[in-house]
């Protein structure tokens, strides 16, 4: 069955360092989308991604924050300058879009910010 | 009016019980309610998921139940199983002619089954 995946599974960065988090969604899916989730604490939307630019963003997704698919499989988030307030874990989902609504998720990138 | 709000946040039942969530929301415009599933240290799972046209969906031991008079609904899981235990979201969404948009989670169920 097709998953979405994601790389690296934890990464470790100092305060004020640039972060790239990669994802694969699934294969057919048109719509990206990036969530995250402070330990703890609930899912919270971040920014949605389809035909090749940002369809919806959330406050959180500020000027700090990139989305990028830079090829025909990956979809990237970048984070410029970590905050230790980005500890967290952020999650990547695909979705087929139009008819098919479903999101799926991929298993997570723990990132810690120190 | 973008929150959903979800309850209790912890939830203990006996193997072969019935495990019941709720949740509510504010915006009418949402129109798909997924419930999502997540084990410590994974991604949400889908679980099941309704569109507001019917009001009860079963899938195996999973009901989802829809009030849409009184913007509510529930996850219902009949013979509750040891493997059942997890941490359950719900969430809302509006889907538009381009695919759905953004996924608002309710504040999570940590749900225990006990023997």
């Amino acid at each position: 069955e097709p998953e979405v995946t994601q790389t690296p599974s934890h990464q470790v960065t100092q305060m004020g360092q640039e972060v790239i988090l990669r994802c694969v969604p699934i294969s057919n899916h048109l719509y990206f989308y990036w969530y995250r989730q402070i330990l703890g604490q609930k899912v919270e939307f971040l920014v949605s991604f389809y035909n090749n630019e940002i369809s919806e963003k959330s406050e959180i997704f500020d000027d700090q924050f990139s989305v990028e698919r830079p090829d025909g499989s990956n979809f990237t988030l970048k984070i410029r300058s970590t905050k230790l307030e980005d500890s967290a874990m952020y999650f990547c989902a695909s979705s087929r879009g139009s008819v098919v609504v479903e999101q799926f998720f991929g298993p997570g990138t723990r990132l810690t910010v120190l | 009016q973008q929150q959903v709000k979800q309850s209790p946040q912890s939830l203990i039942v006996q193997k072969g019980g019935i495990s019941i969530i709720n949740c509510a929301y504010e915006n009418t415009a949402f129109d798909y309610f997924p419930w999502y599933q997540q084990f410590p240290g994974k991604g949400p799972a889908l679980l099941i998921a309704i569109r507001p046209d019917v009001s009860e969906k079963k899938e195996g031991r999973f009901t989802i139940s829809f009030n849409k008079s009184a913007k509510q609904f529930s996850l219902h899981i009949m013979d509750s199983q040891p493997g059942d235990s997890a941490t359950y979201f719900c969430a809302a969404s509006r889907v538009s002619n381009f695919g759905n948009e953004k996924l608002t989670f309710g504040t999570g169920t940590r749900l225990t089954i006990i023997p």
